[in-house]
């Protein structure tokens, strides 16, 4: 059982670029997300969504983008990176988004934006 | 606004001594608070869920406790390993969005487990 997988692990990225983060989950959940963890704060929400087809912003959606066409995966895109986008980013599922259902995350995908 | 705040900030222990994280929140309304362990360059992995009528939950040396009135909740480790050595994160669960929980993290405690 896979979980949560993101990738890719580590990337570096220049001023401008483009890319996306790519995200999978094997459980069959409806809900899933995308947060970025910095230092000295908590995770914060940046997109996230109830259903294929369905997506709604977070706390600090600006320069990021999402799609959800299948239940599986749930991409990110950044579409200029900028160095304050430099961060640790990590994709979530559950089985709905309400309270009381186990929240699983990915490992992670390191960015930094020079 | 809503808030969690953790404390200690970070905290080193001996291997086998025992060890209470500290969670308070000013989140509501309020639905279940979550403790997660993160181990360095990895996801957060639950621990515990609790909701509003919970006091205590286990999850082998891993011992949640909740107070709902005052706001507050613990973490308590027994018997440390090395393996304990990891960021441990308080999340609260407060309303939702009309589509889903909206959850408030707190930013962590560092607990590093030594010989």
């Amino acid at each position: 059982n896979a979980g949560v997988t993101q990738t890719p692990k580590f990337q570096v990225l220049k001023t401008g670029q483009s890319m996306t983060l790519q995200c999978a989950q094997d459980m069959n959940h409806e809900y899933m997300s995308w947060y970025r963890q910095d230092p000295g704060m908590g995770l914060r929400l940046i997109h996230y969504s109830v259903g294929a087809g369905i997506t709604d912003q977070g706390e600090v959606p600006n320069g990021y983008n999402v799609s959800r066409s299948t239940t599986e995966d749930f991409p990110l895109r950044l579409l200029s990176a900028a160095p304050s986008q430099t961060s640790v980013y990590f994709c979530a599922s559950s089985k709905d988004g309400f309270s009381g259902n186990t929240i699983y995350f990915g490992e992670g995908s390191w960015l930094t934006v020079v | 606004k809503n808030q969690v705040e953790q404390s200690p900030q970070s905290l080193i222990i001996l291997e086998g001594k025992n060890c209470t994280l500290q969670c308070n929140y000013t989140v509501s309304p309020f639905s279940n608070l979550r403790w997660y362990k993160q181990d360095t360059g990895r996801g957060p992995v639950s621990l515990t869920i609790m909701t509003f009528s919970e006091n205590t939950k286990s999850n082998g040396r891993y011992t949640a406790t909740l107070d709902a009135d005052t706001k507050q909740s613990s973490l308590h480790i027994t018997a440390s390993q090395l393996s304990d050595s990891a960021s441990y994160i308080c999340v609260v669960s407060g309303g939702d969005t009309g589509t889903a929980s909206k959850l408030t993290f707190g930013t962590g405690t560092r607990l590093q487990v030594t010989l």
